[in-house]
C-alpha cells in the first residue's frame, strides 16, 4: 500500500532561517508529489507539485522541493523564512495508476521573531 | 470566483441524527473527494468520483454515504453518524480525474462533532 511520512511532527525556526521539511513515500512507480500548505482555520492550497522532468521545482511564495529517486524522498525548502511561513505542510501522492490521494501526517511549522 | 463550497462550516449533532455535508465547486471540474483531517492522521480520502455518477471508496469510506448526480455538486452523507466520525471535513475538486494529475482544490472545511 502506498504510504506518505513526514517524520517531523512540528517545526520551529527563527525568522530568516532556512527551512527544510522532509517527505518520504512508499510506492512502487514514480507518484505524482505535492506539497500544500494550511494556515490556521483555512483550506488547503497548493505550493507546489512534481509530475516527471526536472527533480527540483519550484513553488509559490518562494518554496521549492526536490524529487529523490533513490531516496524516496520529496523534500520542501525555503532558504528565507518569513513570519507568514506558520502554518501546517502536507505531503501528498497521488497514485498514477488510479484515482486516490495519500496525505502525510503534516509537519506544523512555527516561526519566531 | 472559482471556488469549492461547503456547508455548514460547523455541525454539532447527536449520534444517530441522519446529516447531509455539501460541497458544490464552480470549476466545471471531473474530480471530486472528500477527506476528513484528524490530529495525527493527516488527510484521510473517505470517497472520490471522477465524473457524474461514477463514484469510488478511499481509504476510510465506512459509515458514509455521497452522489454525483450533478458535475458540480458532491454532497457527503452520514446516515448514522457516530462519535468517532468527529473530525473536520474537506471537499476537493481537480480538473481531470487520473492518477492525481491535476491540482486539487480545496473547500473550506466542515467542522463535525457528533455528540
Amino acid at each position: 500500500a502506498q504510504s506518505v511520512t513526514q517524520p517531523d511532527i512540528h517545526i520551529t525556526v527563527s525568522e530568516g532561517a532556512s527551512l527544510e521539511l522532509r517527505c518520504n513515500y512508499s510506492y512502487g512507480a514514480t507518484p505524482y508529489l505535492f506539497w500544500y500548505v494550511q494556515s490556521p482555520g483555512q483550506g488547503l492550497q497548493l505550493l507546489l507539485k512534481y509530475f516527471s522532468g526536472d527533480t527540483l521545482v519550484q513553488g509559490i511564495k518562494g518554496f521549492e522541493a526536490e524529487f529523490k529517486r533513490s531516496q524516496s524522498s520529496f523534500n520542501l525548502r525555503k532558504p528565507s523564512v518569513h513570519w507568514s511561513d506558520a502554518a501546517e505542510y502536507f505531503c501528498a501522492v497521488g497514485v498514477r495508476s488510479g484515482n486516490q490521494f495519500y496525505f502525510g501526517t503534516g509537519t506544523s511549522l512555527t516561526v519566531i521573531p | 470566483e472559482a471556488q469549492v463550497t461547503q456547508n455548514p462550516r460547523y455541525l454539532i449533532t447527536v449520534t444517530g441524527k441522519k446529516l447531509t455535508v455539501t460541497c458544490s465547486q464552480n470549476m466545471n471540474h471531473e474530480y471530486m473527494s472528500w477527506y476528513r483531517q484528524d490530529p495525527g492522521l493527516g488527510l484521510r480520502q473517505i470517497y472520490y468520483s471522477m465524473n457524474v455518477e461514477v463514484t469510488d471508496k478511499g481509504d476510510v469510506p465506512e459509515g458514509y454515504k455521497v452522489s454525483r448526480k450533478e458535475k458540480r455538486n458532491f454532497p457527503l452523507i452520514l446516515e448514522s453518524p457516530s462519535p468517532n466520525q468527529t473530525s473536520l471535513y474537506f471537499c476537493a475538486s481537480s480538473r481531470t480525474s487520473g492518477g492525481g494529475t491535476d491540482t486539487q482544490y480545496f473547500g473550506p472545511g466542515t467542522r463535525l462533532t457528533v455528540l
